[in-house]
């Protein structure tokens, strides 16, 4: 089976920078997302990763650990746009799961 | 990206009836779609894998007789809410793996929110 676990909330300040982290065990791995959700509105690709390492893509980075199943989200230079919900996704052979989801706030 | 549409956006309807919400891809053929649903400040549920020309793969507590998931062509699949009741209200999310692309990375429609009086 799969565990997928991330913090439920998250709050943060303009321009400032946040990490979303995300663990996860899963009997087959085929590489790691993170997407991002306002509300009422379907998900939107931020980022993927399948090897060990940091993928970096203008304010937004991923960072994956197989290893220890590990993975996180950071977010630079925060706007007040960037408050949504960020989802951590494992992908098996076949499917994809998702985590409950960070909420994250950005405040003034 | 690929292109995935839903049809409908959103839909209201009397409890007992039907609904059937449509999945495309538009430019790209999908032998494989994902059902999700979604409740309010919930992440998204996987319903069940539809496979094109086969029976769908069903998703453990997921009735696969109240949702009928039909995928006949490459590019479209059906998800049939049967007998909906109220607490089959949810947001109803598809997506889909374009083939072209190298990772997994799936292409989500944007949602039919269904709403059972």
């Amino acid at each position: 089976g799969q565990n997928i676990d991330q913090p439920t909330e998250m709050t943060a300040t303009e321009g400032a920078i946040v990490q979303i982290n995300c663990t996860y065990q899963t009997s087959g791995f085929n590489g790691l997302f993170w997407y991002q959700q306002h509300a009422g509105e379907a998900p939107t690709f931020l980022s993927y990763n399948v090897l060990d390492g940091l993928e970096e893509k203008g304010r937004f980075s991923s960072f994956l650990s197989r290893s220890k199943g590990y993975s996180y989200l950071l977010l630079k230079e925060l706007q007040m746009k960037d408050s949504a919900s960020y989802l951590c996704a494992v992908s098996g052979l076949n499917d994809m799961r998702f985590g409950a989801g960070t909420r994250l706030t950005v405040k003034p | 990206g690929a292109v995935v549409s839903q049809h409908p956006s959103w839909v209201i309807c009397k409890s007992g009836t039907s609904v059937k919400i449509e999945c495309r891809s538009l430019d790209f053929q999908a032998t494989t779609m994902f059902w999700y649903r979604q409740f309010p400040k919930q992440s998204l549920m996987l319903m069940a894998t539809s496979n094109e020309g086969s029976k769908a793969t069903y998703e453990q507590g997921v009735e696969k007789d109240k949702f009928l998931i039909n995928h006949a062509s490459l590019t479209l699949s059906t998800l049939t809410v049967t007998s909906a009741h109220p607490e089959d209200s949810s947001f109803y999310i598809c997506s889909a793996r374009d083939p072209r692309e190298r990772n997994n990375e799936q292409f989500f429609g944007p949602g039919t929110r269904l709403t059972v009086l």
